[in-house]
């Protein structure tokens, strides 16, 4: 089975820093990777398909990259509503589907 | 807009059975493009994938739990279901139900979930 792991599993930011978490996968899953934020007590919410596409209603300030086994989602200037879990999701092809331990991003 | 709703019951007892079931509105769960899905979240910590099914049947399973996982898809009623058996004091979790959209994205078909119940909460205790 295909396992991902991000990095870091915490930080800590201030109002209008750029933040970028990382995730890695443990083969090759082309561009087959979701983002998802998670703010306490609520369901997750996509962020990203296809490690890159920005879904219908994110704020632009969202963006994904990477390919194979390395990916990145940045923030690139982070806002009070932003303070929250995100995790990574393999999608390679069918599943089983695998999720990052997940980051959470706090206020500093 | 498509919604979903878990349900079941909040307090089961360890070995016995846990059920719960996914109420889809706003549309139908036939389409041959999708997977509905399951995932939970114990106290804490993070999220787990425990399931899939198609429209049609086909299912898939988180290997770790697939010997007592069973799920299930109701088109006439447009719901779909999970029963865990022998259930332990680890699976006390969030569970939620989730739309896993199949679509073609940049070059290829791609699976996201993007649309996701409220959550139900489970606990097992004697």
């Amino acid at each position: 089975d295909i396992q991902v792991t991000q990095s870091p599993t915490s930080l800590s930011a201030s109002v209008g820093d750029r933040v970028t978490i990382t995730c890695r996968a443990s083969q090759s899953i082309s561009n087959y990777l979701n983002w998802y934020q998670q703010r306490p007590g609520k369901a997750p919410k996509l962020l990203i398909s296809a490690a890159s596409v920005l879904h219908s209603g994110v704020p632009s300030r969202f963006s994904g990259s990477g390919y194979g086994t390395d990916f990145t989602l940045t923030i690139s200037s982070l806002q009070p509503e932003d303070f929250a879990t995100y995790y990574c999701q393999q999608s390679y092809i069918t599943p089983p589907w695998t999720f990052g331990q997940g980051t959470k991003v706090d206020i500093k | 807009q498509l919604q979903l709703k878990e349900s079941g019951p909040g307090l089961v007892k360890p070995s016995e059975t846990l059920s719960l079931t996914c109420t889809v509105s706003g549309g139908s769960i036939t389409n041959s493009n999708n997977f509905w899905g399951w995932i939970r979240q114990p106290p804490g910590k993070g999220l787990e994938w425990i399931g899939s099914i198609s429209d049609s049947g086909d299912t898939f399973h988180n290997p770790s739990l697939k010997s007592r996982i069973t799920i299930s898809v109701d088109t006439s009623t447009n719901q779909f279901s999970l029963r865990l058996n022998s259930v332990t004091a680890a699976d006390t979790a969030m569970y939620y139900c989730a739309l896993d959209s199949g679509d073609i994205v940049l070059d290829g078909f791609h699976y996201y979930m993007d649309v996701w119940g409220t959550g139900t909460t489970v606990t097992v205790s004697s």
